[in-house]
């Protein structure tokens, strides 16, 4: 079955550091998302990308959060400056058309900010 | 109005039971209501979803009940197993939107 593939697995960095988590989405898959669980917490959206292009973000996706598909295949997300309280579990997901809203989750990036 | 309440936040069910998790929503604009299913480590995975022009969906032993009017809907997991411990996460969808607003899961622990 086909998966969205998530990179790394883990990601330890320093307050103030910029990080890119990266995510392949599944192949003909159209929208693209990032979420993000802080430890024991909710599932919370941040950002979909549609055409290129940011369609709708959360009030946690701030000027620091940044996103990207910058070769037909990746879609990144960058956080230029983090903070401790960016610490979470940061998921991508995709779906295939505007029409099916079941996500394809991937196994998600740990994001520790030390 | 955005929000999804979810109860309750842990329970243990002996195997063969059937565990009934809630979810209550407030914004009627949601129009999509699906169920994930998130084992330690890993990404929620889709379980079953419900549109609110149905009251009810099976699919194998996992079944929707949807009450439109009360703005609730349950999960119902029949002939429960071990194998479905994990955390269950309810979730809602607004019309013209493609984010999902989610409850805060329940962590379900079925025990032999």
């Amino acid at each position: 079955e086909p998966e969205v593939t998530q990179t790394p697995s883990h990601q330890v960095t320093q307050m103030g550091q910029e990080v890119i988590l990266r995510c392949v989405p599944i192949s003909n898959h159209l929208y693209f998302y990032w979420y993000r669980q802080i430890l024991g917490q909710k599932v919370e959206f941040l950002v979909s990308f549609y055409n290129n292009e940011i369609s709708e973000k959360s009030e946690i996706f701030d000027d620091q959060f940044s996103v990207e598909r910058p070769d037909g295949s990746n879609f990144t997300l960058k956080i230029r400056s983090t903070k401790l309280e960016d610490s979470a579990m940061y998921f991508c997901a995709s779906i295939p058309t505007g029409e099916n809203y079941g996500y394809t989750f991937g196994s998600g990036t740990r994001l520790t900010v030390v | 109005q955005q929000q999804v309440k979810q109860s309750p936040q842990s329970l243990i069910v002996q195997k063969g039971g059937i565990p009934i998790i809630n979810c209550a929503y407030e914004n009627t604009a949601f129009d999509y209501f699906p169920w994930y299913q998130q084992f330690p480590g890993k990404g929620p995975a889709l379980l079953i979803a419900i549109r609110p022009d149905v009251s009810e969906k099976k699919e194998g032993r996992f079944t929707i009940s949807f009450n439109k009017s009360a703005k609730q809907f349950s999960l119902h997991i029949m002939d429960s197993q071990p194998g479905d411990s994990a955390t269950y996460f309810c979730a809602a969808r607004r019309a013209g939107s493609y984010q999902l607003t989610f409850g805060k899961g329940t962590k379900l622990s079925v025990i032999p």
